[in-house]
């Protein structure tokens, strides 16, 4: 089954705006990660915030974790085209050993 | 190479054939993952290997589908008797240690079964 569930599955907005993509999951975690994809490919790492952390910033981008909402958000500001990708969140199961489980991604277009 | 390095980049095969994937992970990185992506889907998880621990294959979706990792390093996805609902986009990734570490993915294999 699923375990992070992005919000929304598609964004459209112009450059120079702000993106927030939306992740929710199930069961408790030790740390969330933000992954990007390119044209259906691999996967790029972008943060990571753990379950004792409530917001993290990394250049552009800042994400959130509420862990009693059992959510987090991804904000990316003063987009550029260049930001044209999916989004994934990607969540452990709060278990020493455990692989990494996706969401089924936000798809986020920016045009000029 | 520096990075997760996976072969072939695309597969043709027809319906029926095996096929074999292959996936060489970061030297020294000692989790490796592969998942499955079909068109315009999120990833699906197949089969976790970690150090010399039992690999994790609660996410194969049948018997079909066999994974091992030899020596410690590179991994090799096997389908047998491929379906057409098998093709999608086989993403190997690996990590510097189980668990609490981000993942480093490979392009993939894209698996085309006619």
């Amino acid at each position: 089954s699923q375990q992070g569930e992005e919000d929304p599955q598609a964004l459209s907005i112009q450059e120079g705006e702000n993106a927030t993509m939306n992740c929710s999951y199930k069961t408790s975690i030790n740390n969330l990660q933000w992954y990007r994809q390119n044209s259906g490919r691999g996967l790029v790492h972008l943060i990571l915030i753990r379950s004792n952390e409530r917001e993290k910033h990394s250049g552009r981008l800042r994400v959130t974790l509420d862990t009693s909402k059992k959510s987090s958000s991804l904000l990316i500001t003063a987009s550029r085209a260049a930001d044209t990708a999916s989004y994934f969140c990607a969540t452990d199961l709060n278990q020493a050993g455990t692989a990494l489980i996706f969401g089924k991604g936000t798809t986020l277009s920016v045009s000029s | 190479g520096a990075g997760v390095s996976q072969s072939p980049s695309n597969k043709v095969t027809e319906k029926g054939k095996d096929v074999e994937l292959r996936c060489d992970p970061i030297s020294g990185h000692t989790a490796l993952y592969w998942y499955r992506q079909s068109l315009g889907q999120g990833l699906e998880f197949l089969i976790y290997f970690q150090g010399n621990s039992a690999p994790d294959k609660s996410g194969l979706p049948s018997d079909r589908f066999s994974a091992e990792r030899t020596g410690g390093s590179v991994s090799t996805l096997t389908i047998q008797r491929t379906q057409q609902e098998d093709s999608a986009v086989y993403l190997c990734a690996s990590s510097p240690r189980p668990g609490d570490e981000k993942l480093f993915f490979g392009s993939g294999t894209q698996l085309s079964v006619l």
